[in-house]
């Protein structure tokens, strides 16, 4: 399948502190989802992005949709403890029935109050 | 709303049993339903995908007979696991969809379910 690497693996940060990750991919994607993973819970999604170049923010997150198609960023702000868990990426084609995401690696993000 | 929930939400049982799995979309027609894996530490895997009253399309090397699913109405798929045994052992979410299969359709994801086989 498709592997979607993201960076870094793992992050230990303190509370108040800015948050950056990435995710890139050989191939092109349509539409970028980020996810956040709770432990023994199923992912939630936090942004959808459906456009090269789109920026999009929910609070105070921020993703972006590279313009090769092949990567994308997500940013939090002024990082609380809630954000802690598992930060996935996901990539979609998005042609008619081909709704599959595949998911990338993971940012396990920990933070220090 | 879209709100999807998995039962049970967690499992044990003995190799060689079989486990059905439900997930089922509470507010919302799922036109389409989709199973993940997630072994430790790792990222979801999708195992198949399902729309209702169709057969599912299984991922290469996601063996059919095995892990058994069933579409049968719009806010209901099941995944069962065939004479389970301990490499079987996961967590599994569902996800469901209710788009046409556009760019823009959203997968709402169930709570998991935690297998341990023993």
């Amino acid at each position: 399948g498709q592997q979607l690497n993201q960076s870094p693996q793992s992050m230990f940060i303190q509370e108040g502190e800015d948050v950056s990750m990435n995710c890139t991919s050989s191939s092109i994607f349509n539409t970028w989802l980020w996810y956040k993973q709770e432990p023994g819970e199923g992912p939630v999604l936090l942004i959808a992005l459906y456009k090269a170049g789109e920026l999009t923010s929910n609070g105070r997150l921020t993703a972006q949709f590279g313009i090769t198609r092949k990567d994308s960023f997500l940013n939090i702000s002024a990082s609380i403890p809630s954000d802690v868990g598992i930060y996935f990426c996901a990539g979609r084609r998005g042609q008619t029935g081909a709704n599959n995401l595949f998911f990338g690696t993971g940012t396990r993000l920990t933070v220090i109050p | 709303g879209a709100v999807v929930s998995q039962h049970p939400s967690r499992v044990i049982c003995k190799s060689g049993t079989s486990v059905k799995i439900e997930c089922r979309s509470l507010d919302f027609q799922a036109t389409t339903m989709f199973w993940y894996r997630q072994f430790p530490k790792q990222s979801l895997m999708l195992m198949a995908t399902s729309n209702e009253g169709s057969k599912a399309t299984y991922e290469q090397g996601v063996e059919k007979d095995k892990f058994l699913i069933n579409h049968a109405s719009l806010t209901l798929s099941t995944l069962t696991v065939t004479s389970a045994h301990p490499e079987d052992s996961s967590f599994y979410i569902c996800s469901a969809s209710f788009g046409a299969g556009s760019s823009t359709d959203t997968q709402y994801f169930g709570p998991g379910t935690r297998l341990t086989v023993l």
